[in-house]
């Protein structure tokens, strides 16, 4: 079945303990995506990724880091977080083309104590 | 810069009643265009999507959208509500083909009651 999958679905840490949310796509899409979602503010692009290796900012990029090793996987990193970044994760991607089209992951909620 | 508002972060209807959901775009340059629905815990699926050519899109469900330059709007539609439709919905906005930069709107949450 074609997906996007993200890991953890939930989690709940402190102030400063660096974690990982890892995401994987097996349409072979080239280009991978991670969105936070906040209430009243919609969307919001954190970093984004054309192709293995090439990553680049979004709109939201303060405090995150992101790498693209191999084509599937697009992990996001939060090496000190803060209570700011509480907030609802999606990992996304997209064939590319221009189509517009992203397929998204389930979502992975966050909670920074 | 483009943007995105969605007019109205909650709608309610009635079952069997329409389904207008309000957007509109800022962009200074053509605008490919989309809705995205969000079911409860689940990630954004795509609904319909304008890119060229007719301006009235069909999409999933039975929701259409019509594009109006003139008016900046992209407004979302369905003749009679199904209780299946609650969601949030969420407007979009690129640049022609350029699709690493969605804008999305706030989303609109849609109730539907018996």
């Amino acid at each position: 079945e074609a997906q996007v999958t993200q890991n953890p679905r939930y989690l709940i840490t402190v102030t400063g303990k660096k974690l990982t949310v890892t995401c994987s796509q097996n349409m072979n899409h080239e280009y991978m995506s991670w969105y936070r979602q906040d209430p009243g503010l919609g969307l919001r692009q954190i970093y984004y990724s054309m192709n293995v290796e090439v990553t680049d900012k979004g709109d939201v990029p303060e405090g995150y880091k992101v790498s693209r090793k191999e084509k599937r996987n697009f992990p996001l990193i939060l090496e000190s977080p803060s209570p700011n970044q509480t907030s609802l994760y999606f990992c996304a991607s997209s064939p590319g083309g221009g189509t517009g089209e992203l397929f998204f992951g389930e979502g992975s909620r966050l909670t920074v104590l | 810069a483009q943007s995105v508002t969605q007019l109205g972060s909650h709608v309610s209807v009635s079952e069997g009643a329409l389904v207008l959901l309000r957007c509109n775009y800022s962009s200074s340059v053509p605008p490919y265009l989309f809705w995205y629905v969000q079911y409860p815990n689940q990630g954004l699926q795509l609904l319909l999507k304008y890119t060229t050519g007719a301006t009235l899109v069909k999409g999933i469900n039975g929701f259409e959208a019509e594009f109006k330059k003139s008016e900046t709007s992209f407004h979302l539609t369905k003749p009679s509500a199904h209780m299946s439709d609650a969601a949030e919905y969420f407007c979009a906005v690129t640049l022609t083909g350029g699709y690493n930069k969605l804008i999305f709107g706030a989303g609109t949450r849609l109730a539907v009651h018996p």
